[in-house]
């Protein structure tokens, strides 16, 4: 298995790009998080899933938008990207019954500039 | 969710027992403490959590205080590769917290040879 991966691994935009990140898990997962990880203000919840066709906004939504058209996959979008959004964006999924024992990806390190 | 307080840091000797402290003073009845930890560049993994025994698996220990205000990570022979970012977070399976999981600053646990 491989678990939840993400795609891209790195990638520089530059500022009012936009770019879509994909994570996808193949271990069934009914729940699906985005966070991102910035020096000093250690993992912040951007938006996550409990489920396909669902998806609700977590501490820090503002600028980014998500799908989950499919169970395996949670996209989150940046339709125009700020140099505030330069960060490390990590992927997880989880269990409805385990929601809390998530595993996470290896993370998309992406700067804008 | 209750707020939790760790060490900014901690050392320990490779081979030796890690303890790791949290306090969580302000825990309700339902809620859950979980351990993740964080190795340098790798997304965040899942390591214990309990309620109010204490637990074990073949990662580590979980203490947690009869009155459940305060618990102990403990890693009994720790190695260099347990050198990471540690978290302790506290939730429960519903309400406002469902679905979602808040990491503060941790606790960075340095290994010695």
């Amino acid at each position: 298995n491989a678990g939840v991966t993400q795609t891209p691994k790195f990638r520089v935009l530059k500022t009012g790009q936009s770019m879509t990140l994909l994570c996808a898990q193949d271990m069934n997962h009914e729940y699906m998080y985005w966070y991102r990880q910035d020096p000093g203000m250690g993992l912040r919840l951007i938006h996550y899933s409990v489920g396909e066709g669902t998806t609700a906004k977590g501490e820090v939504p503002d600028g980014y938008n998500v799908s989950r058209l499919k169970k395996q996959n949670f996209l989150l979008g940046l339709e125009s990207a700020a140099p505030s959004q330069t960060s490390v964006y990590f992927c997880a999924s989880s269990y409805e019954g385990r929601w809390a024992e998530a595993f996470f990806g290896q993370g998309t390190r992406l700067t804008v500039v | 969710d209750a707020k939790t307080t760790q060490p900014t840091s901690m050392d320990c000797a490779e081979g030796r027992a890690a303890n790791l402290p949290c306090n969580h003073s302000t825990i309700s009845g339902n809620e859950y403490v979980y351990w993740y930890r964080q190795i340098h560049s790798q997304g965040p993994q899942y390591i214990i959590h309990g309620l109010k025994n204490n637990e074990t698996n073949e990662m580590a220990s979980l203490i947690i205080t009869e009155d459940r205000k305060s618990s102990t990570l403990i890693l009994p022979h720790a190695t260099l590769r347990d050198t990471a970012v540690y978290y302790c977070i506290v939730t429960n399976a519903g309400g406002t917290s469902y679905g979602k999981l808040t990491f503060g600053q941790g606790t960075i646990l340095t290994v010695h040879p």
